[in-house]
């Protein structure tokens, strides 16, 4: 089984500031997913990658196969980035299938004005 | 374009009664999943189907059922409803079961009393 680990498990920040969340997991994997959720809300996928670095807008993701290690960051963040963030990797099984994403626990974001 | 409808929004539900709650996708994907989230232990897979005609179990599967009849929906079904059912129950689908982007519904917060 696929643990996924995330950290900080909340994070209170001021407008503006640069951002990181860390994810690692433990069993090698072929791609890793951020999802953002706003409260009460939804859950959209923000990144699916397997490799290097994605940017899209302020956001970036970062991730080291190697070190089965990946972080999302946010530039100039904004109030309207407070959300859960949350990492996620496919349930591999025995075979090289997968059945569906494990999941970490997110990090609740708050940026303050 | 609505992507995945999930009904109902939310729902109250006497303990002992049998529910379905429906998901509708109209992308096509061949993989669907039904997730729970609950505080502190984050989103679990309870089944999955990686194209229509075939089922599997996730994690958390003891007291759902589901069915794949066609590539669009994949209701999940309580037979009898107890308090630990309790949570919010996410939808998910995929274009494939593996290295694809997820995309979930809306959520269908479920309280059994």
């Amino acid at each position: 089984k696929n643990e996924v680990e995330q950290s900080p498990q909340n994070l209170t920040a001021q407008e503006g500031e640069f951002i990181t969340i860390n994810c690692s997991y433990s069993v090698g994997i072929s791609a890793l997913h951020w999802l953002q959720q706003h409260p009460g809300g939804g859950i959209v996928s923000l990144f699916m990658l397997s490799s290097g670095k994605k940017k899209h807008g302020r956001l970036i993701a970062t991730i080291n196969i190697q070190e089965k290690h990946s972080s999302l960051h946010i530039t100039a963040s904004h109030p309207r980035d407070s959300a859960v963030y949350i990492c996620a990797v496919p349930r591999m099984y025995s075979g090289g299938g997968a059945d569906g994403l494990t999941f970490g626990k997110g990090t609740h974001l708050i940026i303050q004005p | 374009t609505a992507g995945i409808t999930q009904a109902p929004t939310s729902q109250i539900l006497a303990a002992g009664r049998s529910m379905t709650l429906r998901c509708t996708q109209d992308m096509r994907h061949n993989a669907m999943y039904w997730y729970r989230q609950d505080l502190g232990l984050g989103l679990r897979l309870i089944h999955y189907s990686n194209t229509a005609g075939t089922t599997g179990k996730g994690e958390v599967p003891d007291g759902y059922s589901v069915s794949r009849a066609n590539t669009d929906d994949f209701p999940l079904t309580l037979a009898s409803a107890v308090p630990s059912q309790t949570s919010v129950y996410f939808c998910a689908s995929s274009a494939e079961y593996m290295n694809t982007e997820a995309f979930f519904g809306q959520g269908t917060r479920l309280t059994v009393v």
